[in-house]
């Protein structure tokens, strides 16, 4: 079985600053990784995904990952973000049978 | 347009008041799948599809039924509902080898 821990609920950022979303995970066997995006009164969307590779994974939006197998983490970053990314972000992983566990989401909210 | 389509999009019923979600994809996906939505839990899998008329539990399955009788489309089933069911739900699909899962725009569900 696997599971997720985002380890921050809430997170307040002003326009412009980074920002970083922290996500552990365990799971007896290897695992995807994804990072989802949820606006507000609108479904999920993909934001980026490690399959395998390069540990450090670019995705839409200006956002990016780094896969840490050693510490079983991969935490989102953005180095300035904008008001548009006021959103709930989840991280997930999935076996290799499409089953996502996802974890309980960071709400992020940015500020003029 | 590729999409994920739910409907309804809001449902108020009451407790016991059979009903049905019905979730559609025009992208030939085989993997469709439910979620539910739950403050400070994350999305959680009720139920899945492989493929026409192959479905398997997620994590919470209890009080739901689900179909897949044609490949597009995926009910979710409410025989019987009750409180605890008031969520917000979530259907996704996804071709094989893929990885990467498409949700529609959700569900909010109300059980009185």
């Amino acid at each position: 079985a696997q599971s997720v821990t985002q380890l921050d609920s809430q997170v307040p950022v002003f326009e412009e600053a980074p920002v970083e979303l922290r996500c552990n995970y365990s799971s007896s066997v290897s695992v995807y990784l994804f990072w989802y995006v949820q606006y507000p009164n609108q479904g999920l969307q993909l934001l980026l995904k490690y399959l395998s590779g390069s540990t450090l994974v670019k995705g839409i939006n200006g956002f990016e990952a780094e896969f840490n197998k050693s510490q079983t983490s991969f935490h989102l970053r953005k180095p300035s973000v904008h008001i548009s990314d006021t959103a709930e972000y989840f991280c997930a992983v999935s076996p290799y049978d499409y089953k996502l566990s996802f974890g309980a989401g960071t709400t992020v909210t940015v500020r003029a | 347009e590729a999409q994920v389509t739910q409907n309804p999009r809001y449902l108020i019923t009451v407790t016991g008041k059979k009903l049905t979600v019905t979730c559609s994809q025009n992208m030939n996906h085989e993997y469709m799948s439910w979620y539910r939505q739950d403050p400070g839990l994350g999305l959680r899998q009720i139920y899945y599809s492989m493929n026409v008329e192959v479905t398997d539990k997620g994590d919470v399955p209890e009080g739901y039924k689900v179909s897949r009788k044609e490949k597009r489309n995926f009910p979710l089933i409410l025989e019987s509902p009750s409180p605890n069911q008031t969520s917000l739900y979530f259907c996704a699909s996804s071709a094989l080898g893929t990885d990467t899962q498409y949700f529609g725009p959700g569900t909010r569900l109300t059980v009185l």
